[in-house]
């Protein structure tokens, strides 16, 4: 078991600026694997990135990449040249032998 | 390649009926995950399944919930005797092996009358 915190409920950028969503974890496992999902209002959830415990590279796709610090146990997300499309709940998730999320981070892209 | 499906997208039930939520993985996905979404909250794990199998019902109320994932067919998580307190967004995952990265479908909104 594990926990995710996610200690930021509402974010706010604005458009063609840079944010970062903050995304603590405590895991006593050595295997895990963390995700950072996007909840726009149509409640569908889309996965942005995936980070492998292993791995010491931190996961890039696009605009959206992630700082991982394994001591500290935090998992930040950066989205960079924001979009109003990038309008969301965001929801940090950690996995090792069951998958938990976060309390989500409200990101708001003002025009 | 179809996503995750679910259905129906919403559902309206009134106290003490059943509801049958049903959930489709993506093609090749043997492993599915159903989570409970509260207004304003994250998610919750319920249960995970494989095929013909529970392999871990802790997120699962003891009472009146129940999921099944049969060889042929889609997987169902149904509630008994529904209560308003299980007016929620409830999302299905799949993958294809246990620690994969999961896939999840459009949710079914519940609402309970």
């Amino acid at each position: 078991a594990q926990t995710v915190t996610q200690s930021q409920p509402e974010m706010s950028v604005q458009e063609a600026e840079t944010v970062t969503l903050s995304c603590t974890y405590d895991t006593s496992e050595s295997d895990y694997y963390l995700f950072w999902y996007k909840q726009p209002p149509s409640r569908q959830m889309i996965l942005v990135i995936r980070q492998e415990a292993y791995k010491q590279q931190n996961a890039t796709e696009n605009r959206f990449s992630v700082n991982f610090q394994k001591a500290a146990k935090s998992f930040s997300l950066k989205i960079s040249d924001s979009q109003l499309g990038d309008a969301a709940m965001y929801f940090c998730a950690g996995r090792d032998n069951d998958m938990r999320f976060g309390a989500g981070t409200r990101l708001t892209v003002k025009p | 390649n179809a996503g995750v499906m679910q259905n129906p997208r919403h559902l309206v039930r009134r106290r003490g009926q059943e509801a049958r939520l049903r959930c489709s993985p993506m093609k090749g996905h043997s492993h599915v995950y159903w989570y409970r979404q509260l207004p304003e909250e994250g998610l919750k794990f319920m249960v995970y399944l494989q095929k013909e199998n529970i392999i871990d019902e802790s997120g699962m109320p003891k009472e009146r919930f129940s999921a099944e994932f049969p060889k042929e067919g889609p997987s169902i998580l149904r509630i008994q005797q529904v209560v308003r307190g299980d007016s929620a967004a409830y999302f299905c995952a799949s993958s294809r092996w246990a620690g994969d990265t999961q896939y999840f479908g459009p949710g079914t909104r519940l609402t309970v009358l």
